[in-house]
C-alpha cells in the first residue's frame, strides 16, 4: 500500500500569511494527488486534483505542485475562512490512501 | 442541485451487520464511480471501498476486505455498503463520495462531491 505522509500535522498562521503544506508518497504516484479541505462537522471539499489543477469554484489563492513522491499545497494569502484541516490523497493505485491531515489554526 | 445523501447508520453490537445507503441526485449517477470514505471521531480520512460507473471494477481497503461489500443500483441512483462482522474499529462517520472523472477507472481520480455522512457506532 502507498503511504502518504503530510507535514506539518498542525500549524499556526495569521490572516495574510503564505502557508505551505507538504505531502510525501512512499512510492511514485505520478501526478495522481488531490487536496481536500475539511471544516469541523462538515464533509471534505476538493481543492486540487491531478497535483496542480484547481477545482472549479475554488479561489485562486490555493495552488498545488509536485509529481512523483513530493507534493505541495500552497495558500498564497491565508483568509479567515481557510482555517481548517487539509488532507492529501493518492489515487495512483488501490487501496486509495489519505495523508494524516494538517490542521491550520489561527495564530 | 447535485447531492449525495447517506442513510442507514446507527448503533450496532460487535459482530452484527449494517447496510448503508447513499442516494444521488442532480447528476447522471451511472456515469461516475462512487466510493465510501470513513472518519473515526477526531481522526483522519480512510478510504473504505469504491465501485466504477458500470460496477466492472470494485476495490476495498485491506481493513474491510471480506467483511464489507459495495454495490450500486444505477436505476435507483443508489450506492450501498453491506457491512458484516462489525468491529469497534469500524466505528466512524461514513461518507459517500463521487469520483470526478466521467466513466473513469477507480484510480487516477479525485472526489468532487461528498455527502454529509452517516454515523456507525459499534458497541455492546
Amino acid at each position: 500500500d502507498i503511504q502518504m505522509t503530510q507535514s506539518p500535522s498542525s500549524l499556526s498562521a495569521s490572516v495574510g500569511d503564505r502557508v505551505t503544506i507538504t505531502c510525501r508518497a512512499s512510492q511514485s504516484i505520478d501526478i495522481y494527488l488531490s487536496w481536500y479541505q475539511q471544516k469541523p462537522g462538515k464533509a471534505p471539499k476538493l481543492l486540487i486534483y491531478s497535483a496542480s489543477s484547481l477545482q472549479s469554484g475554488v479561489p485562486s489563492r490555493f495552488s498545488g505542485s509536485g509529481s512523483g513522491t513530493d507534493f505541495t499545497l500552497t495558500i498564497s494569502s491565508l483568509q479567515p475562512e481557510d482555517f481548517a484541516t487539509y488532507f492529501c490523497h493518492q489515487s495512483f493505485s488501490t487501496p486509495l490512501t489519505f495523508g494524516g491531515g494538517t490542521k491550520v489554526e489561527i495564530k | 442541485e447535485a447531492q449525495l445523501v447517506e442513510s442507514g447508520g446507527g448503533l450496532v453490537q460487535p459482530g452484527r451487520s449494517l447496510r448503508l445507503s447513499c442516494v444521488a441526485s442532480g447528476f447522471t449517477f451511472d456515469d461516475y464511480g462512487v466510493h465510501w470514505v470513513r472518519q473515526a471521531p477526531g481522526k483522519g480520512l480512510e478510504w473504505v471501498s469504491g465501485i466504477s460507473w458500470n460496477s466492472g471494477s470494485i476495490a476495498y481497503a485491506d481493513s474491510v476486505k471480506g467483511r464489507f461489500t459495495i454495490s450500486r443500483d444505477n436505476g435507483n441512483n443508489s450506492l450501498y455498503l453491506q457491512m458484516n462482522s462489525l468491529r469497534s474499529e469500524d466505528m466512524a462517520l461514513y461518507f459517500c463520495a463521487k469520483a470526478r472523472g466521467y466513466k473513469w477507472p477507480l484510480y487516477y481520480d479525485a472526489f468532487d462531491m461528498w455527502g454529509q455522512g452517516t454515523m456507525v457506532t459499534v458497541s455492546s
